[in-house]
């Protein structure tokens, strides 16, 4: 399908284990998000690219995360000392360009980080 | 700041009841709103939006009306169907320049019984 695809579908690792997540966008879509979310709560926002930089990552925790979406398509959200609160479901959503007012941003199916 | 509250759940009605979720919101300008919703194994869609006040959105038989002077976007449906299970989620992004990042309530789970 042309959605957003999100990889691995569920992740567990170990405290203290350095993590990847990628997202594909829909081709095209310029504008890249992503949320995490965390059980029993709605999405939060971590980091917004446009293109290739990230135009703002004032949603990211510490600095134990960071993300790279180096060529304007795929992008790859990287944990580092992972702790057990990092533990939830990661979505990435993509837009046409960044008015989501009028662009509808289209999510993919998350991945499940569990941490132990 | 921003930020939207919705009702907790979970709802549980029958089919061919009426459906109203209470979402309200704060945010500094004049936000876009939207509800989305989770069907059981899928991802988050975009449902209905509404991007000024007084905007009544609507899709599958929902709707939702943008409500400035009580920062209100309730969802409702008149007659809901097993189908419509799922989870809801009010949110808002402000119109800006920049990241239109969304900011969601906690999720409203609805289970419709035959």
């Amino acid at each position: 399908g042309a959605g957003v695809s999100q990889t691995p579908s569920n992740k567990v690792t170990e405290k203290g284990k350095y993590v990847e997540l990628r997202c594909d966008p829909i081709s095209g879509h310029t504008a890249l998000y992503w949320y995490r979310q965390s059980l029993g709560q709605g999405p939060e926002f971590l980091i917004y690219f446009q293109g290739t930089g990230a135009a703002d990552d004032s949603g990211l925790p510490n600095d134990r995360f960071f993300a790279v979406r180096p060529e304007g398509s795929v992008s790859t959200l990287k944990i580092q000392r992972t702790e057990r609160g990092d533990s939830a479901v990661y979505l990435c959503a993509s837009s046409l360009t960044p008015d989501s007012s009028y662009n509808e941003q289209f999510f993919g199916p998350g991945t499940r980080l569990t941490v132990l | 700041g921003n930020s939207v509250t919705q009702m907790e759940g979970p709802v549980t009605l029958s089919e061919e009841a009426f459906l109203t979720i209470n979402c309200t919101y704060t945010a500094t300008g004049y936000p876009s709103l939207f509800w989305y919703v989770q069907y059981p194994g899928e991802g988050l869609q975009l449902l209905l939006k509404a991007t000024k006040a007084d905007d009544k959105g609507s899709n599958k038989g929902f709707e939702a009306t943008y409500r400035k002077e009580t920062t209100s976007f309730h969802l409702e449906k008149g007659s809901v169907q097993v189908s419509d299970s799922a989870v809801y989620f009010c949110a808002l992004t402000r119109r800006q320049t920049g990241a239109n990042n969304l900011f969601f309530g906690t999720g409203t789970r609805l289970t419709v019984i035959p």
